[in-house]
């Protein structure tokens, strides 16, 4: 089956420093990658929509300058958290799906721990 | 705006018991709607979905039934198993066809923990 892998799993940083988070389809091409946010005990923000090579699509409230994504290839789509604070400690989960024949479903990554000191 | 609320958790079951997760929507148009799972230490894995009123999706002997005049789409199953232990996340999208290519709107998710 499709499989979507997040790098790291965890990461811990500190105030103000700069956290980039990778997200892969192993054995597809994802033509749409998606950002979700998930608080404890809450269910997961939509943040982002990246499709390949072009910019990607924020939701309202999510700074775009804090929050960078790039989708440079139909396999990788990076989320870099930027001069991160405290507030920024979250679960990150990254899914990707293809309009290829057949697929119709969100194949979703196993998330990245966020802590920020 | 689009919004799903599922029942509060965590929910603990003995082997064998009856499970209900309940999940109700607010949505503009016809949403279709999808239960995923969370196995521990795994990403979200899509368990089922439908795409329209009366539609039942069933998967690995989960149910949930598309009851658009309750605005709802419960998650049952007969039996469970001590593997079904996982998180439950109930979640709509307005995109067409029943794809899940577009944005989806999760409920916040239901701890499930299956005794023997």
């Amino acid at each position: 089956g499709a499989v979507v892998s997040q790098h790291p799993s965890r990461v811990i940083c500190k105030s103000g420093t700069s956290v980039k988070i990778e997200c892969r389809s192993l054995d597809f091409q994802a033509t749409t990658m998606f950002w979700y946010r998930q608080f404890p005990k809450q269910s997961l923000m939509l943040m982002a929509t990246s499709n390949e090579g072009s910019k990607a699509t924020y939701e309202q409230g999510v700074e775009k300058d804090k929050f960078l994504i790039n989708h440079a290839s139909l396999t990788l789509s990076t989320l870099t958290v930027t001069s991160a604070h405290p507030e920024d400690s979250s679960f990150y989960i990254c899914s990707a799906s293809t309009s290829l024949a057949g697929g119709d479903t969100q194949y979703f990554g196993p998330g990245t721990r966020l802590t920020v000191l | 705006g689009d919004s799903v609320t599922q029942m509060e958790g965590p929910v603990t079951l003995s082997e064998e018991a009856f499970l209900t997760i309940n999940c109700t929507y607010t949505a503009t148009g016809y949403p279709s709607l999808f239960w995923y799972v969370q196995y521990p230490g795994e990403g979200l894995q899509l368990l089922l979905k439908a795409t329209k009123a009366d539609d039942k999706g069933s998967n690995k002997g989960f149910e949930a039934t598309y009851r658009k005049e309750t605005t709802s789409f419960h998650l049952e199953k007969g039996s469970v198993q001590v593997s079904d232990s996982a998180v439950y996340f109930c979640a709509l999208s307005d995109s067409p066809g029943g794809t899940s290519y577009g944005k989806l709107t999760f409920g916040q998710g239901t701890i499930l923990t299956v005794h023997p």
